[in-house]
């Protein structure tokens, strides 16, 4: 089983539009950090938050914010009013006790289009 | 946060040949990532590189075909050896921050083999 799950491959809206981006993570750590990358066409990774696990407090950061329910597993993501700069590839990624937290398993990502 | 330089940006390969890239990193770290991300697909941890010891490989990854050096607490090299088209991936460098909680990329090496 994938540790990390982005069921949403690809998903397309309209600029203005409101879009979730969604993440469910495995593990049996009670100590852990979640975290969403945004990967822009020109390939870098953009960090965009971190959650540690006994945070559950909702995040929200401009037109950005996290849902992080521990009861579903799932981190998800919200943008708010999207723009075409926000089109790239977004990685939700997990970091566990066993790599000293070091090391992040990724999941697959969801290509975000934001069409004019 | 750490601010991670990498080299070459891109490059154009043909078969068989070697390739090395290049991880500087502004701060001194104790472990140093190399991941690769195959086109469509997400990132996958390759191996670490702690400084004075050999690197440790993820499963799938041997060192025969992407070894790796750690001269200092700077500095990392990945080397990506008798490629084939199946290498072409991005391939990004990565150090925790003194927290150990947050990861830092470099822009990544986009390689493509002909």
């Amino acid at each position: 089983a994938q540790k990390v799950t982005q069921a949403q491959t690809e998903i397309s809206v309209v600029e203005k539009e409101d879009v979730t981006l969604d993440c469910v993570y495995e593990t049996r750590d009670t100590t852990y950090y979640l975290f969403w990358y945004k990967q822009p066409p020109s390939g870098e990774l953009v960090f965009l938050i971190r959650r540690n696990s006994f945070d559950e407090q909702n995040e929200i950061s401009g037109r950005y914010s996290w849902n992080f329910q521990k009861s579903t597993s799932s981190f998800n993501f919200t943008i708010t009013a999207s723009q075409v700069v926000d089109s790239a590839v977004y990685f939700c990624a997990l970091s566990e006790e066993d790599s000293g937290y070091s090391t992040l398993t990724f999941g697959k990502g969801t290509m975000l289009l934001v069409s004019p | 946060s750490a601010v991670i330089s990498q080299k070459p940006s891109r490059d154009i390969c043909q078969r068989g040949t070697s390739l090395t890239i290049q991880c500087q990193v502004d701060s001194q770290v104790t472990m140093m990532f190399w991941y690769r991300q195959q086109p469509g697909q997400s990132l996958t941890l390759i191996a670490t590189a702690n400084q004075g010891s050999e690197a440790t490989y993820e499963s799938g990854f041997v060192i025969d075909k992407f070894p790796i050096s750690r001269p200092n607490l700077t500095f990392s090299t990945l080397t990506v050896s008798n490629m084939s088209p199946e290498d072409s991936s991005i391939y990004l460098c990565s150090v925790v921050g003194p927290l150990n909680t947050e990861a830092f990329f470099g822009q990544g090496t986009r390689l493509t083999v002909v």
